[in-house]
């Protein structure tokens, strides 16, 4: 079965500094989101991403975070000026839209340390 | 603002016998729910979903969840426990007129011999 793939799995950086973190969702897939898991805590919500564009974000996704789809296949997470507060782990997720409306297909993660 | 709440961060069974995993939704319209498993370094994988109709709801693995309005539940079930059950549980939310997913704090199921 088809699977969505995140690069890097791991990535340390340094406060300050700029990451992103890259997808590749089920081709066909029409909707796209990124969530995050800081340790031993809820998996939250951060943005989804539809047609070219963001559809809803939450108040965590503030101006130190964008997404982008450059190439109709790649799906980008940056975060421009990385907080202690932002190591977590990323998962990336998929949904076609139609037929198996509504199924999130998930990514295994990128797990972002911040020093 | 609209939550999902797992009761029990760890829950524990013996290998057969019967695994319960409770969910319950906030929401004045039911949503739609879902139920995911994550084994250690994967992703989240789709158990079953409930969006309309019947309200016991099949999945893979030999799991199943009944949706009860009246009650606000979604819980997770399993006749008999297997040691590869062992994994982390998550019960999600989409609520209607959204496209974001709320997400319970997990449970974690370990499967004792």
């Amino acid at each position: 079965e088809p699977e969505v793939t995140q690069t890097p799995s791991h990535q340390v950086t340094q406060m300050g500094q700029e990451v992103i973190l890259r997808c590749v969702p089920i081709s066909n897939h029409l909707y796209f989101y990124w969530y995050r898991q800081i340790l031993g805590q809820k998996v939250e919500f951060l943005v989804s991403f539809y047609n070219n564009e963001i559809s809803e974000k939450s108040e965590i996704f503030d101006d130190q975070f964008s997404v982008e789809r450059p190439d109709g296949s790649n799906f980008t997470l940056k975060i421009r000026s990385t907080k202690l507060e932002d190591s977590a782990m990323y998962f990336c997720a998929s949904n076609p839209g139609q037929g198996r409306l509504w199924e999130l297909f998930f990514g295994e993660g990128s797990r972002l340390t911040v020093l | 603002a609209q939550s999902v709440t797992q009761l029990g961060s760890h829950v524990s069974v013996s290998e057969g016998a019967l695994v319960l995993l409770r969910c319950n939704y906030s929401s004045s319209v039911p949503p739609y729910l879902f139920w995911y498993v994550q084994y250690p370094n994967q992703g989240l994988q789709l158990l079953l979903k409930y969006t309309t109709g019947a309200t016991l709801v099949k999945g893979i693995n030999g799991f199943e969840a009944e949706f009860k309005k009246s009650e606000t539940s979604f819980h997770l079930t399993k006749p008999s426990a297997h040691m590869s059950d062992a994994a982390e549980y998550f019960c999600a939310s989409k609520p209607t007129g959204t496209y974001k997913y709320i997400f319970g704090t997990g449970t974690r199921l370990k499967v004792l011999a």
